[in-house]
């Protein structure tokens, strides 16, 4: 599965928009991009997934680069329970399902 | 739905004791998964399952064992426990195969001293 980088740290306004980015350079053409958060002490909550076009749900909304080598998501209107760490996952179609947690973006936001 | 349940949420173990983690989902997955995340660190992979009757190791399965008789139910256990399993561990189901949206139980607190 290709690697993801992402930044360690964001700060965002509540009210605002909060981009979040990750390079996959090394993405292959069957890999999905998964988006998790980790708030405080809790397990990991799936937020958002896509393989080539934009995907928007309740919680979030998903950027894909026409290339698939970085994605951004969007949490459109940051509150303070978005605290929390964010993982960009990509991984492919195998058949165990693991994902492999890299150390996320931890995300802040302020009043 | 209860979705993923895990007991204990606390724990202390001796250096050498052993114990069950318990993990029970209701959502009837069949991919069950075991992760441990160390402080300040991204989750690690221990075991998982993509059926009753089925486990594979992870990234991190020394000092740890699994089964799977039914699919609700994926305990690990403890045989010997070392001061380095102090972390904190979750379980995980998903549904089937190509489908990453993984649901995670609340975790379990274990220290090791």
């Amino acid at each position: 599965d290709a690697k993801t980088t992402q930044p360690p740290s964001m700060d965002c306004a509540e009210g605002r928009a909060a981009n979040l980015p990750c390079n996959h350079s090394t993405i292959s053409g069957n890999e999905y991009v998964y988006w998790y958060r980790q708030i405080h002490s809790q397990g990991p909550q799936y937020i958002i997934h896509g393989l080539k076009n934009n995907e928007t749900n309740e919680m979030a909304s998903l950027i894909i680069t026409e290339d698939r080598k970085s994605s951004t998501l969007i949490l459109p209107h940051a509150t303070l329970r978005d605290t929390a760490v964010y993982y960009c996952i990509v991984h492919g179609s195998s058949n165990t399902g693991k994902l492999i947690f890299g150390q996320g973006t931890t995300l802040q936001v302020k009043p | 739905n209860a979705g993923v349940t895990q007991t204990p949420k606390f724990r202390i173990l001796k250096i050498g004791q052993s114990m069950t983690l318990q993990c029970t989902q209701d959502m009837n997955h069949n991919y069950m998964y075991w992760y441990r995340q160390d402080p300040g660190m991204g989750l690690k992979l221990i075991y998982y399952s993509v059926g009753a009757g089925i486990t594979d190791k992870g990234e991190v399965p020394n000092g740890y064992n699994v089964s799977r008789s039914t699919t609700e139910d994926f305990p690990l256990r403890l045989e010997l426990a070392a001061p380095s399993q102090t972390s904190v561990y979750f379980c995980a189901s998903s549904y089937s195969k190509g489908n990453y949206e993984q649901y995670f139980g609340p975790g379990t607190r274990l220290t090791v001293t």
